[in-house]
């Protein structure tokens, strides 16, 4: 059973504050993502990685950052946190091809900055 | 890049009656089409996927529709029960890239009374 572990689910940061959100999977996964969700706007893909120290930019990627130094580790980075990003972050990961793009997502961290 | 519209954001509908919702997608290379569920407070989940070599597929009370030519695709739930309560969102992505990203459509919440 594939586990995608965030080890904050809530947190409070305050404007301005360097957040980090913290993404564990399990399954020896290449590829890991973290996706932002907002009531309707859906999920919106921040940035991926394929492999260790590989980042790529998804399509909202202003104001955050990523690190991969570890396969299994995934983290995302908020530089100095703004109210307008406050929302829930979803990680995820998947295998590399296999079952096409089958993406498993973690629990969610819900960040409220004030 | 892609883009996936998903019709309608909600739907409200009886127990034990039929669910529909659709999704477009502008990219025809996409190949790869999941569904995923998002019971409240809770992670997304794969529920059924296609791929575009297929037209439709079921599993049990859930099924999938794809027209490539249309570009669209629908889930269809039958004799809704209130645990199909959630939001569903469906995606699209070029399956046989190994790091290729899931796009997703904005969501519909589905709200099934008993």
């Amino acid at each position: 059973d594939v586990k995608v572990t965030q080890s904050s689910r809530y947190l409070v940061k305050r404007t301005g504050e360097k957040v980090f959100l913290e993404c564990v999977q399990d399954m020896d996964h290449e590829n890991m993502f973290w996706y932002r969700q907002d009531p309707g706007l859906g999920l919106r893909l921040i940035y991926f990685s394929y492999d260790v120290k590989m980042k790529e930019k998804g399509d909202i990627p202003e104001g955050y950052s990523v690190s991969r130094e570890k396969k299994e580790r995934f983290s995302l980075i908020l530089e100095s946190a703004s109210t307008n990003q406050t929302s829930m972050y979803l990680c995820a990961s998947s295998t590399l091809g296999g079952k096409g793009n089958t993406i498993y997502f973690g629990e969610g961290s819900w960040l409220t900055v004030v | 890049g892609e883009n996936v519209e998903q019709h309608p954001s909600t739907l409200s509908v009886q127990e034990g009656d039929s669910a529909v919702i659709k999704c477009t997608y502008s990219d025809s290379a996409s190949n790869y089409f999941p569904w995923y569920k998002q019971e409240l407070g809770k992670r997304p989940q794969l529920i059924i996927d296609i791929r575009s070599n297929v037209g439709e597929k079921k599993d049990q009370r859930i099924a999938v529709t794809l027209n490539k030519t249309a570009k669209h695709f629908s889930l269809h739930i039958t004799e809704t029960q209130p645990e199909d309560s959630a939001v569903y969102f469906c995606a699209a992505s070029k399956g046989d890239s190994g790091y290729s990203t899931l796009t997703f459509g904005k969501g519909t919440m589905l709200l099934v009374s008993p």
